[in-house]
């Protein structure tokens, strides 16, 4: 099974609001990842966990904080969010080898995010 | 550090013609190369990698692309598109060692299938 679920799909949020993204995965990868995606764009990452710990943040607003409560669980705080901030995010995991070599990512189906 | 180029923004075929999508990288050595599909409001759906061995990969949906070391290419290729196979296509590079391990995303490519 390949496959990494997100919820919500979609998410309207004013300015003020805090919501959530959350994102889960049952492969046993130990490197999860977020990304932002505008249209017909590739996506760019935004943070990396390996072994539930922060190990990249893309220089990426404060307004935007990450969580990885366990191995499977990937969240995404949001809170004060910009107009400019409505894309999609996408959630991706890999195992994550030592030395540092790139493998496969298996990306979920995104939350469609808007913010008023 | 690895960088990846899709020269081309859109592509347009008709159904039942023979597709090829350009990718070339900058690297190095030899990297781990990756195809990904992603349709209107999707996520990315992994089409094939190419981490060693056989240069011509195959993968889902008939896809199958081949790794030109020469020619610093990896391009993707299908005998006979169908009208479903219309998205977006995008090609990424990661190191295989020693380095980042985040691969790097080309821009896309725009796949129009015309009836």
């Amino acid at each position: 099974d390949t496959e990494v679920t997100q919820t919500p799909k979609h998410l309207v949020m004013g300015m003020t609001n805090k919501k959530s993204l959350k994102c889960e995965q049952h492969m046993g990868h130990r490197a999860m990842y977020w990304y932002k995606q505008k249209a017909k764009k590739p996506p760019e990452l935004m943070f990396v966990y390996s072994y539930e710990k922060l190990s990249i943040n893309e220089s990426v607003p404060s307004r935007f904080s990450p969580e990885c409560p366990n191995s499977s669980l990937l969240n995404l705080h949001l809170h004060a969010l910009q107009p400019e901030d409505s894309a999609l995010y996408l959630c991706a995991s890999s195992h994550f080898r030592r030395g540092s070599s790139t493998d496969t990512q298996y990306f979920g189906p995104g939350t469609r995010l808007t913010v008023l | 550090a690895q960088s990846v180029t899709q020269p081309d923004i859109h592509i347009t075929v008709s159904e039942g013609a023979s597709l090829e999508l350009r990718c070339n990288y900058s690297y190095g050595a030899t990297p781990y190369l990756f195809w990904y599909v992603q349709s209107p409001g999707q996520g990315l759906q992994l089409l094939l990698k190419y981490f060693s061995g056989d240069t011509l990969v195959q993968g889902i949906k008939g896809f199958e692309a081949e790794f030109k070391r020469s020619q610093s290419s990896f391009n993707l290729r299908k005998p006979s598109v169908h009208w479903s196979d219309a998205a977006e296509y995008f090609c990424a590079v990661g190191p295989p060692s020693g380095g980042s391990y985040i691969p790097t995303f080309g821009r896309g490519t725009s796949l129009i299938v015309h009836p």
